[in-house]
């Protein structure tokens, strides 16, 4: 049972570039989140979706685009990297109702821009 | 604006010297408030769930408390193997969006 799986583990780009972070839950989960987390913030959702083919914007959507097409997946996308990007990337699912809070994160993705 | 605040940000102690930590909050209409552990270079994992205050729970050498305010993870004789980041998260409000994290407090445990 892998739980969620994400990958590039470890990506570099050049500013302007593009990219895609692609996560795959094997929970059969409803919700699903991508979070950032840089050091002294904490984590900041960046989107969610709380179903197939559902999006909504987090916290700091700005610069990131996403795609729920199947209930198992969620990609986030950066269509135009920028350094303020560097971070480190969690992709996360849950149940939904009370147990929302729950969340199962995968092992992250390590995203620097030069 | 809803708010959650942990505190020490690092908290150093010998093996077996008892600790708490604290996670306080500000939010509307709270539905549960959540701790988790993270280890360097992985991703968070889920330890308590608390949704009403007076409400504890606990595993292994780690108990967590709930009040109208705040949160406690209380560590009873750590070990090494406890040594992490817990974190702290609270779901204010029935939207997935709503679940708001703390920065954090690392824990190191000396032998």
């Amino acid at each position: 049972n892998a739980g969620v799986t994400q990958t590039p583990k470890f990506r570099v780009l050049k500013t302007g570039q593009s990219m895609t972070l692609l996560c795959a839950q094997d929970m059969n989960h409803e919700y699903m989140y991508w979070y950032r987390q840089d050091p002294g913030m904490g984590l900041r959702l960046i989107h969610y979706s709380v179903g197939e083919g559902t999006t909504a914007k987090g916290e700091v959507p700005d610069g990131y685009n996403v795609s729920r097409l199947k209930k198992q997946n969620f990609l986030l996308g950066l269509e135009s990297a920028a350094p303020s990007q560097t971070s480190v990337y969690f992709c996360a699912s849950s149940y939904p109702g009370r147990r929302t809070g729950e969340l199962f994160f995968g092992e992250g993705s390590r995203l620097t821009v030069l | 604006e809803d708010q959650v605040t942990q505190s020490p940000e690092a908290l150093r102690l010998q093996e077996g010297e008892s600790s708490s930590l604290n996670c306080s909050y500000t939010v509307s209409g709270l539905r549960g408030l959540f701790w988790y552990r993270q280890d360097p270079g992985k991703g968070p994992e889920f330890l308590f769930t608390l949704y009403s205050a007076g409400e504890e729970k606990e595993k292994e050498r780690l108990k967590a408390t709930l009040t109208k305010k705040e949160s406690f993870l209380h560590i009873t004789a750590p070990k090494p193997e406890d040594s992490a980041t817990y974190l702290c998260a609270v779901q204010a409000g029935s939207s997935a969006s709503k679940i708001i994290f703390g920065s954090g407090t690392r824990l190191s445990i000396r032998p």
